[in-house]
């Protein structure tokens, strides 16, 4: 059964770097059926998609936040990580990874998150 | 302000069928771009419920059905359970903004 695990700090500062770990345990990130992706959700607020990465090394950002947002994977310790820096209050939220399955025919356009973490909260504060 | 529009909320008895609607535009259902469903409690991680627009994973009841016309799709529930109360999620793609959810809609089962 896959699992998603997500790790780091619960608080950060203003205007420094959250630092996210996603640790997938029952499958491998090097699966090219698969996309990996970091969703986060504000509080009292809905869903907002952040970046989704694929096994090649290929990544994706959410427009909003590309100035300020890296995804990256870790093969060997097969964990892929998001780091977004300059935060504010705005960036607190409960932040989830997830994995994308997507349409062989369609490809990466169809992609849905099947399976997800149980989240994290990181808020920012001072 | 949401890509995807959604009621915040509806509500039903149990047993009665419900819908909730996602409303786009040209740039992402009406694109063609696949429209999926998760539910949501809170405290919990959000589930997947339809994919590809109609698509249930296994394990999903049929009670839940998708389908999308134009620039709008919608998620039906029938035989309405009180363990459906939730929050549910539209998801698709749009060509500018790449993957975008709809804002969320709360179940209430009166």
């Amino acid at each position: 059964q896959l699992q998603l695990q997500e790790s780091g700090p619960g608080l950060v500062k203003p205007s420094e770097t959250l630092s996210l770990i996603c640790t997938v345990s029952g499958g491998s990130i090097s699966n090219s059926r698969y996309y990996w992706g970091w969703i986060r959700q504000p509080p009292g607020k809905g869903l907002e998609w952040i970046a989704t990465i694929y096994y090649s090394g290929s990544t994706y950002y959410n427009p909003s936040l590309k100035n300020r947002v890296t995804i990256s994977e870790d093969t060997s310790k097969n964990q892929f990580s998001l780091k977004l820096k300059s935060v504010t209050a705005a960036d607190t939220a409960v932040y989830y990874c997830a994995r994308a399955g997507y349409d062989i025919l369609i490809g990466y356009f169809s992609a849905y998150f099947d399976y997800w973490g149980q989240g994290t909260l990181v808020t920012v504060s001072s | 302000q949401s890509v995807l529009t959604q009621p915040p909320s509806v509500s039903g008895a149990p047993g009665q069928r419900v819908t909730i609607s996602c409303t786009g535009s040209s740039s992402n259902i009406g694109a063609g771009y696949d429209v999926h469903w998760y539910q949501h409690l809170p405290g919990t991680a959000p589930k997947l419920l339809i994919y590809g627009n109609s698509n249930r994973p296994s394990g999903v009841p049929d009670r839940f059905s998708g389908s999308k016309s134009g620039t709008s799709a919608s998620l039906a529930i029938t035989g309405l359970q009180a363990e459906d109360e939730a929050d549910y999620y539209c998801q698709s793609y749009d060509y500018r903004l790449r993957r975008v959810f709809g804002g969320g809609t709360k179940l209430t089962v009166l």
